[in-house]
């Protein structure tokens, strides 16, 4: 069936560096995503999104870059702080009426 | 402006036992989002509302679970009778649009034991 999947379940960066988070879907009629922030004991947060008619966004020390050809999605975040620690999700709007479609997570954990 | 607000933020009830969570929707949002995420695997999508109606109801998974929106404003999701494999967190969004940011509150933590 479709999903939204992450390469890497756990990511782990040193204070400063950059962190680049990944996440592949398979759904080539999406035509939106989303990456979500979420801390513990909080709910998704939005970071930045992105459409299909686009490959590159960029916000706040946040980059997204969307690969349609390879059905590709990644988060780069910019100077990794510690208040950047979180669970990532990508979700994906398949076109299907406002539902999103979610990938496992990334737990991504800055050392000082 | 208030956020999406959900009630109880943790729930613990036994096997059997009748549970109802409530949402908030951000005021004037008329799409309102039921997902859960079970075990920490990925959050799935349960329903969406579009102002009472029910849009999409795919993502239910038996019919122990039934979500209402009367008025259109907030929104319940009653478990009856509640299982084991039930627990998880519970988060509902709220969006504007359908495509569009969504908002989501924080999740009510319900644990079936």
């Amino acid at each position: 069936g479709e999903s939204v999947g992450l390469h890497l379940p756990t990511l782990s960066v040193q204070e400063g560096d950059n962190s680049i988070i990944n996440c592949a879907y398979s759904n080539s009629a999406s035509d939106y995503f989303i990456w979500y922030k979420q801390e513990s004991g909080k709910g998704p947060q939005f970071i930045i999104d992105i459409r299909s008619n686009m490959d590159k966004r960029q916000g706040q020390r946040v980059t997204v870059l969307l690969n349609k050809t390879v059905k590709h999605l990644s988060l780069q975040i910019a100077a990794t702080q510690p208040g950047d620690s979180a669970v990532y999700f990508c979700a994906e709007d398949g076109n299907q009426g406002g539902k999103l479609i979610f990938g496992q997570g990334t737990e991504l954990s800055v050392k000082p | 402006e208030a956020g999406v607000t959900q009630f109880p933020s943790h729930s613990v009830i036994e096997k059997g036992q009748t549970v109802t969570l409530r949402c908030d929707p951000i005021s004037g949002h008329d799409n309102l989002y039921w997902y859960r995420r079970v075990m920490g695997k990925e959050i799935k999508f349960l329903l969406h509302f579009v102002k009472e109606s029910k849009q999409d109801e795919s993502g239910m998974p038996n019919n122990r679970f039934l979500a209402e929106r009367t008025g259109g404003t907030y929104s319940t999701l009653k478990v009856q009778p509640a299982e084991l494999e039930d627990s998880g967190v519970y988060f509902c969004a709220s969006s504007q649009d359908k495509k569009g940011e969504a908002f989501f509150g924080q999740g009510t933590r319900l644990t079936v034991v």
